[in-house]
């Protein structure tokens, strides 16, 4: 089945620092990956995606690789901001045939920074 | 009005009483879900309308109806709830049957209930 894992928050970091979260999957065919976004009081809102393998998703100095060999998906940030404070969610989506496509979640990691 | 709207944002009621959440879409989208997001547990999708038929019920209890009467409204009819119900109900559409290969879903802000 499709499945996603996420690390466990919550995650607190200072401005500027190195942001990293895991995230890896598992699908019976070729899913495409996604990082949502959301900020507090908020709805979910798309951060990037990557629709095959070797795709790089980029935005808002986020950045993700779909790396079907280790089948990851790893969030990363050069420098965070006090503004990136939020939960992210992995998720997946396969599509197959005339099936509606539906979006399996990860649990979310919560990540905190403080100035 | 531009993405996905959702009414009311915040909703407290008791589990005797009958309300109903709003969700719209102004995207030309031809799918709409029902989420549940509750604290420490993974988000649940609840219900799936496609060309307003539903095409999903995940299990979900049948105190939760849902309703689409077209392709830019959904809504959710509550009755009898209880208190572990209360949680933040987020709406998304999406655009189906296009040659893409993903479904990207965009998101209400969500109402934020509470079961007394």
């Amino acid at each position: 089945g499709n499945s996603v894992t996420q690390m466990e928050g919550p995650v607190t970091l200072s401005e500027e620092a190195f942001l990293t979260i895991n995230c890896t999957y598992t699908a019976t065919g070729y899913p495409s990956l996604f990082w949502y976004v959301q900020y507090p009081g908020e709805g979910l809102q798309l951060l990037l995606k990557a629709t095959k393998a070797d795709d790089k998703g980029s935005n808002k100095g986020f950045e993700a690789t779909y790396r079907k060999e280790t089948t990851s998906f790893h969030l990363e940030k050069g420098s965070v901001q006090v503004s990136d404070s939020a939960v992210y969610f992995c998720a997946l989506s396969e599509m197959r045939g005339s099936t509606l496509g539906r979006l399996y979640f990860g649990r979310g990691t919560q990540l905190t920074v403080w100035p | 009005e531009t993405g996905v709207t959702q009414t009311p944002r915040h909703l407290v009621m008791g589990m005797t009483n009958k309300k109903s959440l709003k969700c719209e879409q102004h995207l030309g989208h031809n799918a709409m879900y029902w989420y549940k997001q509750s604290a420490k547990k993974p988000l649940e999708l609840m219900f799936v309308y496609n060309f307003k038929e539903q095409t999903e019920n995940n299990s979900v209890p049948s105190r939760f109806s849902p309703e689409c009467p077209n392709s830019s409204h959904l809504f959710l009819h509550l009755h009898t709830l209880q208190p572990e119900d209360s949680a933040l109900y987020l709406c998304a559409s999406s655009q189906e049957g296009t040659s893409s290969s993903y479904n990207e879903q965009f998101f209400g802000p969500g109402t934020r209930l509470t079961v007394l």
